[in-house]
């Protein structure tokens, strides 16, 4: 398997301007999850998703964030306008119902700078 | 709200010594996992905790839930340069999603 998929990697942005986050989830799981990691607050939990449908939102800094999940194998996270205080990597992760660990997947993050 | 604190911040050791970091939670926890993340990188799962007073062993980790599971050890005994990373705890109180500390980021001097 090709594990979580995130794009893009690394995105670049001007302040006000709209910026959209990817994510694919591993085949099969069933709880998708988006994160923010910054130095000064760590990795918090923006919102997560079960079988494609939102059950917590309240991390969500705002009503500039929003996210989505169409289909069970694709998600967004959008942020518009964005800000300078919204830079940070973004990770999206997801879970298997079945595995009793409970273990998160996490992507590889998208890094975001908004100058 | 609930909270996860994690201690130290940051620790530097030699290479071959042994670390530990600590993760307190304010509240009881059904669970509790940890994580691992490389510098650069992401954060990957290494161990789920369930029972009271439980030790799970991997290699040269161990790992340990406190007795009124609310407070979780990892230990690492001789560390080597790729233990370099943060750790993580991440709790779960009940049906709630997993709230992780602020981890520790461990470097190794060789």
């Amino acid at each position: 398997d090709a594990g979580v998929i995130q794009s893009p990697r690394h995105e670049v942005t001007e302040m006000g301007q709209e910026v959209t986050l990817r994510c694919k989830p591993i085949s099969g799981h069933n709880s998708l999850f988006w994160y923010r990691q910054t130095m000064m607050r760590g990795l918090e939990l923006l919102i997560y998703f079960n079988n494609n449908v939102p059950i917590d939102d309240s991390g969500m800094p705002e009503d500039r964030f929003s996210a989505k999940m169409p289909n069970a194998s694709f998600s967004t996270l959008k942020i518009q306008p964005s800000e300078p205080r919204d830079s940070a990597v973004y990770f999206c992760a997801s879970r298997s119902r079945v595995e009793s660990s409970g273990e998160l997947f996490f992507g590889e993050g998208s890094r975001l700078t908004v100058l | 709200g609930q909270q996860v604190m994690q201690i130290p911040q940051y620790q530097h050791v030699q290479e071959g010594e042994d670390f530990t970091t600590y993760c307190n939670s304010s509240t009881t926890l059904s669970n509790i996992q940890w994580y691992k993340q490389r510098p650069g990188g992401h954060p990957v799962f290494l161990i789920q905790l369930v029972k009271s007073g439980e030790v799970k062993k991997q290699k040269r980790l161990t790992f340990q839930f406190g007795e009124a599971k609310k407070n979780s050890s990892l230990h690492i005994t001789a560390t080597q340069t790729t233990d370099v990373g943060t750790y993580f705890c991440a709790g779960r109180r009940s049906a709630r999603q997993l709230t992780f500390g602020s981890g520790t980021q461990l470097t190794v001097l060789p």
